[in-house]
């Protein structure tokens, strides 16, 4: 069964670094999502993309926080600087199609502590 | 703001009893309304969803009500077992929202003591 695959699986990073994620997408999903779970809470949305556009960053922190999905296959989340307050896991999750609610299938995650 | 609250924070139960977790949303309008089991360490996997032109679905030992006037909907599990234990979380389209996007609550862990 095709699963959605992130990498790395685990970061540590000292403050004011820069981290970056990476999605892989389960083949000929539309949609991706990217999330961060604080420990304890469920799933926020930073930013969805519909191809390789973004349709909704409203929630991505802009001034340290990028995503982009260049040909609308994979994706990469970029923080710079990290911040002791971005530790979380941050799960991928990708969807056939954006234009209705369907099941969303969630990556593995990065579990990122800034130290 | 946050428009989908989920309660109880934490449920114990004894095997082979229900387990009842209810969520509230603020749109009226939505109408899609998924459930998530998260295992300790991985990754959230669907278990049932419902949309607004049904009341109830159920897929074995797990069903889903939903009540569109109350704007609550709640995820029932019987003869509970020990693998029924995780976090499980609701979730519902945004106030105003489309585009397939959800709001999550905060989540339930469900412990099922043998």
């Amino acid at each position: 069964e095709a699963e959605v695959a992130q990498s790395p699986r685990y970061k540590i990073t000292e403050k004011s670094q820069a981290v970056a994620f990476w999605c892989d997408p389960i083949s000929g999903h539309a949609t991706l999502y990217w999330y961060r779970q604080i420990l304890g809470q469920g799933p926020e949305l930073l930013v969805q993309f519909q191809d390789e556009s973004v349709v909704d960053d409203s929630q991505l922190p802009k001034d340290r926080f990028s995503a982009e999905r260049l040909k609308g296959v994979d994706s990469t989340l970029k923080i710079q600087p990290a911040e002791l307050g971005d530790s979380a896991m941050y799960l991928c999750a990708t969807g056939e199609t954006g234009s209705s609610h369907n099941e969303q299938f969630f990556g593995p995650g990065t579990r990122l502590t800034v130290l | 703001g946050e428009n989908v609250e989920q309660h109880p924070s934490t449920l114990s139960v004894q095997e082979g009893d229900s387990a009842v977790i209810k969520c509230t949303y603020s749109d009226s309008a939505s109408n899609y309304f998924p459930w998530y089991k998260q295992e300790l360490g991985k990754r959230p996997q669907l278990i049932i969803d419902i949309r607004s032109n049904v009341g109830e679905k159920k897929d074995q030992r797990i069903a889903v009500t939903l009540n569109k006037t109350a704007k609550h909907f709640s995820l029932h599990i019987t003869e509970t077992q020990p693998e029924d234990s995780a976090v499980y979380f609701c979730a519902a389209p945004p106030w105003g929202g489309s585009q397939g996007n959800l709001i999550f609550g905060k989540g339930t862990k469900l412990s099922v003591k043998p």
